[in-house]
């Protein structure tokens, strides 16, 4: 089946550490997204990415980066600089007459 | 991308009908009314979309105006699990080049009681 699978489901992390959450694609869809939610809030972009080997800004993008290397795969990393990191973070793809898919999530937690 | 409205909560009981309706008054020409489903610790997945009159499919209706600056999603008998978080986008249309993002409000959290 194809579809977004984000790993891993539950990840902690200490202060001041960086941490890497991962999002693949096998739909074969050019644009990928980052978005982040906060108890009892909609989603908030991040990053996104419409190309291989480019990306942009979404709202709230200090303290975090990516990367698209490859088109399936769009990797979120939080940076020490990131304050307040913990929240659930989703990945989505997009693909024109084919609309968003979102992965499952990652929830992420500073112990 | 228009700005969308929604109610913030909804109660309702199972076996009933469900009408949330979103307001976006400034929807553009183009743009299409996609609505979305949020289970708990899930992603958001596709309920339906359309541009204007009635779109109906397996799960819900869409009812959106002439005038297009407000569309209801229609939930018929709903059960305890259709209770989610129900969000209303706007700017989504197929077949267009990809616009780069989606704006989520906050959504309506539909609790259905048995």
């Amino acid at each position: 089946d194809g579809g977004i699978t984000q790993s891993p489901k539950y990840l902690f992390r200490k202060e001041g550490q960086n941490v890497t959450l991962s999002c693949e694609q096998n739909l074969n869809h050019d644009a990928m997204y980052w978005y982040r939610q906060d108890p009892g809030q909609g989603l908030r972009l991040i990053y996104y990415s419409q190309i291989v080997n480019d990306f942009q800004k979404g709202d709230i993008a200090e303290g975090y980066s990516v990367s698209r290397e490859k088109k399936e795969s769009f990797p979120l990393t939080v940076t020490s600089a990131q304050k307040n990191p913990t929240a659930f973070y989703l990945c989505a793809s997009h693909a024109r007459n084919y609309g968003y898919t979102f992965g499952s999530g990652t929830r992420l937690t500073v112990v | 991308l228009a700005k969308t409205t929604q109610p913030i909560s909804m109660d309702s009981y199972e076996g009933q009908e469900v009408n949330i309706t979103c307001s976006h008054n400034n929807i553009a020409t183009n743009d299409y009314i996609t609505w979305y489903q949020q289970f708990p610790s899930q992603g958001p997945r596709f309920i339906i979309q359309g541009y204007k009159t009635k779109v109906t499919n397996e799960v819900a209706s869409l009812f959106i105006p002439a005038d297009r600056k407000s569309s209801t999603l229609s939930l018929p008998r709903v059960s305890l699990s259709d209770t989610a978080v129900y969000y209303c986008l706007v700017g989504d249309a197929p077949g267009s080049s990809n616009t780069g993002k989606l704006i989520f409000g906050q959504g309506t959290t539909l609790q259905v009681k048995p």
